[in-house]
């Protein structure tokens, strides 16, 4: 079946650093991909999404390039704020329903 | 953009009793929905899928008798926790989403405590 893995957290940041969040899939078919935040005691919000290869999903300054022959979507924010600690889920979509990776805790500390 | 609202944001009830969980789609018809369970720093497990109309497909390990979901209209789905245990305590979100081509919207979740 369909799987997403991410990479284990918490990544620990300063305020303005890179980030990176490695995402790979495995999936029968092209799937779309999303990537979702989930900030303490909230429901998932979509962050960005791209629906076929070599599209670039972005949104408040994050970024994800749906890469088919690496499989990938690794999510990335060129300076990330004390604001953008939150648990980042990676999910892929068939035609039926998501799948998510584990997520992973960022921690950006000033 | 797609709204989902989902009551209560938390509730805390007594073992044994039973809890109902709604799932809302405030500006489009949702044929579609889905439950999901979200243990501490875990991942979302999916539950069930609904669709509206139909019985609700549960994911294998699910109890049916114990998480009754109801999909009664193109806006609304219910989860009804019943005879909770403390082991049910968990956060509890709903998404939904109005054809298979289409996003997934996702409710902001529903804490629940069995004491």
């Amino acid at each position: 079946g369909d799987s997403v893995t991410q990479m284990e957290g918490p990544v620990t940041l300063s305020e303005e650093a890179f980030l990176t969040i490695n995402c790979t899939y495995t999936a029968t078919g092209y799937p779309s991909l999303f990537w979702y935040v989930q900030y303490p005691g909230e429901g998932l919000q979509l962050l960005l999404k791209a629906t076929k290869a070599d599209d670039k999903g972005s949104n408040k300054g994050f970024e994800a390039t749906y890469r088919k022959e690496t499989t990938s979507f690794h999510l990335e924010k060129g300076s990330v704020q004390v604001s953008d600690s939150a648990v980042y889920f990676c999910a892929s979509s068939g035609y039926s329903t998501l799948t998510f990776g584990k997520g992973t805790m960022l921690l950006v500390s000033p | 953009g797609a709204v989902v609202s989902q009551h209560p944001s938390w509730v805390i009830c007594k073992s044994g009793t039973s809890v109902k969980i709604e799932c809302r789609s405030l500006d489009f018809q949702a044929t579609t929905m889905f439950w999901y369970r979200q243990f501490p720093k875990k991942s979302l497990m999916l539950m069930a899928t609904s669709n509206e109309g139909s019985k609700a497909t549960y994911e294998q390990g699910v109890e049916k008798d114990k998480f009754l979901i109801n999909h009664a209209s193109l806006t609304l789905s219910t989860l009804t926790v019943t005879s909770a245990h403390p082991e049910d305590s968990s956060f509890y979100i709903c998404s939904a989403r109005e054809g298979p081509t289409d996003g997934y919207t996702f409710g902001s979740g529903t804490r629940l405590t069995v004491v």
